[in-house]
């Protein structure tokens, strides 16, 4: 079967550091993708990860383990901005459809 | 920002009534979705378009059908909506060069209460 797991809901704090994973199990893998999304707004993509290792994108990072089916985004100097779900998708080698997460919302603590 | 824009941005209706969204996108892209977004679960693909008069169906297409006469427009419209179809409606646009569901630009919503 598909599906990707992460977690419902974390908290962090101000100016501190946070990772949020992603695990997931398709029947074929052609990359991963994390979205910021706002309350009440649209997702943004942050970043596509399609072989193993971390990019990095200012205070965003995301990582990929594709033998372990499994991701993180890594978020640093959090900013109250940074208070929003972030949603992990997978694309599918069979039809190149997404298969998404249900999204963990990030709340940031002063 | 991509030029993709939604109508109307909230609606409210009768179950049995037909209703139709619209997605107009200025950026002549290719690729055109229509996603929905539920509390508790992931965003899902109801259609897909990858050109004029080419149209797909997704893992949640039953009650939708969708139309593309034009490159710039999609429509999705439900045929007699029902209360399970209440849901915040997310069209999406993606950039020619990385496949379909490539890195998707989404317009702002349509936020759909069937009553």
């Amino acid at each position: 079967g598909q599906n990707i797991d992460q977690p419902t809901e974390m908290t962090a704090t101000e100016g501190a550091i946070v990772q949020i994973n992603c695990t997931y199990q398709t029947s074929g893998f052609n990359g991963l993708f994390w979205y910021q999304q706002h309350a009440g707004e649209a997702p943004t993509f942050l970043s596509y990860n399609v072989l193993d290792g971390l990019e990095e994108k200012g205070r965003f990072s995301s990582f990929l383990s594709r033998s372990k089916g499994y991701s993180y985004l890594l978020l640093k100097e959090l900013q109250m901005k940074d208070s929003a779900s972030y949603l992990c998708a997978v694309r599918d080698q069979s039809n190149y459809q997404l298969i998404w997460g249900a999204g963990t919302k990030l709340i940031i603590k002063p | 920002d991509a030029g993709i824009t939604q109508s109307p941005r909230h609606k409210v209706t009768e179950t049995g009534t037909p209703v139709t969204l619209r997605c107009h996108q200025t950026e002549n892209h290719r690729y055109m979705y229509w996603y929905r977004q539920d509390p508790g679960h992931g965003l899902r693909l109801i259609h897909y378009s990858y050109g004029v008069k080419d149209t797909d169906k997704g893992e949640v297409s039953d009650g939708y059908s969708v139309s593309r006469s034009k490159t710039e427009d999609f429509l999705l419209t439900l045929e007699s909506a029902t209360s399970s179809q209440t849901s915040v409606y997310f069209c999406a646009i993606s950039p020619p060069g990385q496949g379909l569901s490539g890195e998707l630009f989404f317009g702002e919503g349509s936020r759909l209460t069937v009553l």
